[in-house]
C-alpha cells in the first residue's frame, strides 16, 4: 500500500540513450511533481501535473519530457542522456497546492 | 525570485544537546514546510507551518514560523543519535497556475553518543 512509488528505483544507463521513469500515487491527489535532488542533494522542481494538466515547468531541457495519463501517474521520458543528467528523481503528489507534498522513493540516475 | 536559506549546512553535535536551524527565505510566502531526508531515501514530511506564529512540537523536533521576519526555526531538543539526517525547508511560492516548493540546500545533523 505504499502512497507514491516509482520505478525503477535504480538506473544505470550511456550516454545518448532515451530512459523513461514512471510514477504513480494511490493518495487521490489532484497534483504531481518531478524534482530533480542533485549531488549535493539540493532539491529542484522540473514540472507540475494538476489533473493531468501541465502547470509548472521550470528551466528544464527539453530533452526531459513528462507525461500524465491520468491523475495518479506521471511519467519522466529523458532523451539523449548527459553526464549531468546523473542525479536522484523525485516524484511527489499533493492535495490542491500548497498542501504537504508526500514524496516518492526515488530513482537514481546514473548516465555513463 | 525566492530564495531559502538554510544554516548551518552542518551540525554535529552531543547526544542530550539542544539545537536550532535556520530558515530564512527572500519573499513573502504563508505556508513553510519541513522534511527529513535519511541518506538513500526519500523526504519525509515533519511540519507544516501555515501562518505567522505557527508552532508544532513532534517529540524532540519544534517548528515555528515568523512571516514578518520571513524566518522559520527547527529546534532540536536533547538530540539522540536517532535524528541523524538532512533537513530541508521548503517555502511555498504562488506561480501562474498554482505554487511551487522551493528547498533551502539542507542542514546534515550528526548526533555523536
Amino acid at each position: 500500500d505504499t502512497a507514491v512509488s516509482q520505478t525503477p528505483k535504480y538506473l544505470v544507463t550511456q550516454m545518448g540513450n532515451d530512459k523513461s521513469i514512471k510514477c504513480e500515487q494511490n493518495l487521490g491527489h489532484d497534483t504531481m511533481y518531478w524534482y530533480k535532488q542533485d549531488s549535493k542533494k539540493f532539491l529542484k522542481i522540473m514540472f507540475s501535473y494538476n489533473n493531468k494538466e501541465l502547470i509548472i515547468n521550470e528551466t528544464v531541457p527539453n530533452r526531459f519530457s513528462p507525461k500524465s495519463p491520468d491523475k495518479a501517474h506521471l511519467n519522466l521520458h529523458i532523451n539523449s542522456l548527459e553526464l549531468g543528467d546523473s542525479a536522484v528523481y523525485f516524484c511527489a503528489s499533493s492535495q490542491v497546492p500548497p498542501q504537504t507534498q508526500y514524496f516518492g522513493p526515488g530513482t537514481r540516475l546514473l548516465v555513463l | 525570485e525566492l530564495k531559502v536559506e538554510q544554516n548551518p549546512l552542518f551540525l554535529s553535535m552531543q547526544e542530550g544537546k539542544n539545537y536550532t536551524i535556520y530558515c530564512n527565505y527572500s519573499t513573502t510566502s504563508d505556508r513553510l514546510y519541513w522534511y527529513r531526508q535519511d541518506p538513500g531515501k526519500s523526504l519525509e514530511s515533519l511540519f507544516v507551518l501555515l501562518s505567522n506564529g505557527a508552532v508544532k512540537q513532534e517529540g524532540r523536533l519544534m517548528a515555528s514560523l515568523d512571516t514578518k521576519a520571513r524566518l522559520s526555526t527547527l529546534h532540536i531538543t536533547a538530540a539522540v543519535h536517532d535524528l541523524s539526517a538532512t533537513y530541508f525547508c521548503a517555502v511555498a511560492q504562488r506561480v501562474e497556475y498554482g505554487n511551487k516548493l522551493v528547498f533551502g540546500a539542507g542542514t546534515i545533523l550528526r548526533v555523536k553518543s
